[in-house]
Parts: C-alpha cells; sequence; structure tokens
C-alpha cells in the first residue's frame, strides 16, 4: 500500500502569507495527486488534480507542484475562506489520503 | 448541477448491519465510477470502495473486505453500501463520491454519519 505523509500538521498562518503544505509517498506516484480543502462540518473541496492542475472554479492563488514522491501545494496570498484543513490523495494505486493539514489564524 | 445525496445512516450496535444510499442527480450515472469514502471523528479520509460505471470492477479497502459490499443500480441512479459485521471503528461520515476518469474525487455528497456503539 501507498502511504501519504503530509507536514506540518497544523500550520499557523496569517492573511496575506504564502503557505505551502508538503505532501511525500512512500514510493513514486508520478504525478497521480489531487488536493483538497475541508471545511468543518462540510465535504471536502477538490483543489488541484494531476499535481498541478487547477480545478475550474478554484482561485489562482491556489498551486500544486511536484512528481515521484514530492509534492507541495501553495496558498499564494492567504484569504479568510482559506483557514480550512487540506488533504493530499494518491491515485496511483487505489486511494489514499495523508493525514490533513490544518491551517489556522495566527 | 451534480448532486450525490446520502441517507441510511444511524446508530447500530457492533455486530449489526447497515445499509447506506445515495441518490445521484445531475450527470450522466452509468458513465462514472462512484465511491464511498468516510471520515472517522476528528480523523482523516479513508478510502472504502469502488465500483466502476456498469460494475464491472469493485475494489475494497482491507479494512472492510469481507464486511462492506457495494453495488449500484444505473435505472435509479443510486449508489448502495451494505455494511454487516459493524465495528466501533466503522464510526464515521460516509461520503459517496463521484470519481473523474477513475481518479481523484470531484464530486462529495454531504455524507451520512454511522456510529457503532452499544
Amino acid at each position: 500500500d501507498i502511504q501519504m505523509t503530509q507536514s506540518p500538521s497544523t500550520l499557523s498562518a496569517s492573511v496575506g502569507d504564502r503557505v505551502t503544505i508538503t505532501c511525500r509517498a512512500s514510493q513514486s506516484i508520478s504525478t497521480w495527486l489531487a488536493w483538497y480543502q475541508q471545511k468543518p462540518g462540510k465535504a471536502p473541496k477538490l483543489l488541484i488534480y494531476k499535481a498541478s492542475s487547477l480545478e475550474s472554479g478554484v482561485p489562482s492563488r491556489f498551486s500544486g507542484s511536484g512528481s515521484g514522491t514530492e509534492f507541495t501545494l501553495t496558498i499564494s496570498s492567504l484569504q479568510p475562506d482559506d483557514f480550512a484543513t487540506y488533504y493530499c490523495q494518491q491515485y496511483n494505486s487505489y486511494s489514499t489520503f495523508g493525514g490533513g493539514t490544518k491551517v489556522e489564524i495566527k | 448541477e451534480v448532486q450525490l445525496v446520502e441517507s441510511g445512516g444511524g446508530l447500530v450496535t457492533p455486530g449489526g448491519s447497515l445499509r447506506l444510499s445515495c441518490a445521484a442527480s445531475g450527470f450522466t450515472f452509468s458513465g462514472y465510477t462512484l465511491n464511498w469514502v468516510r471520515q472517522g471523528p476528528g480523523k482523516g479520509l479513508e478510502w472504502v470502495s469502488s465500483i466502476t460505471g456498469g460494475s464491472d470492477y469493485i475494489y475494497y479497502a482491507d479494512s472492510v473486505k469481507g464486511r462492506f459490499t457495494i453495488s449500484r443500480d444505473n435505472a435509479k441512479n443510486s449508489l448502495y453500501l451494505q455494511m454487516s459485521s459493524l465495528r466501533a471503528e466503522d464510526t464515521a461520515v460516509y461520503y459517496c463520491v463521484r470519481d473523474r476518469s477513475g481518479s481523484y474525487y470531484d464530486n462529495w455528497g454531504q455524507g451520512t454519519p454511522v456510529t457503532v456503539s452499544s
């Protein structure tokens, strides 16, 4: 099974900050990686797929990069609506999610 | 607009059974792989099971294999999850999720909570 490890687990930041979240796979997954945003009590929302493709309707301040085993999600200028938990997901072999990164207000 | 609406969750005793349903609308139901993904209280996301559009291929996570059965009725635009031999660790919100091209998840239902407790 492919394991996904996210870091950090919690991140404190201010509005306007540049934020980077890392996701590492236990083996190469090429670019078969997606990122989701989840707010309390709500279902996750797709942000990025194939490591760097922005889902339609998602603000351009979100971007993804990486391939193989190391990936990043970057928010270029954090907005109030962005405080949430973020998950990566590999879909190279079945589906596995990372443990999540909670972005909270500093 | 794509809509996925789960139902059937509730409180069940350990060893019991429950059947979840997901009613879909707004897309060609038979053309998509569908999944169940769960999230335990205060925990992360866990893929549970997948079924392709024609029910040709079905997959389960090891944690539920032999206890859960996924199925679909394309005539009714509905997805199901039959859960048996339920354990406390199956307690979670269960989401019905549409799969884009057999890969990532582009539409999620609102979830239905399942609590396994005596």
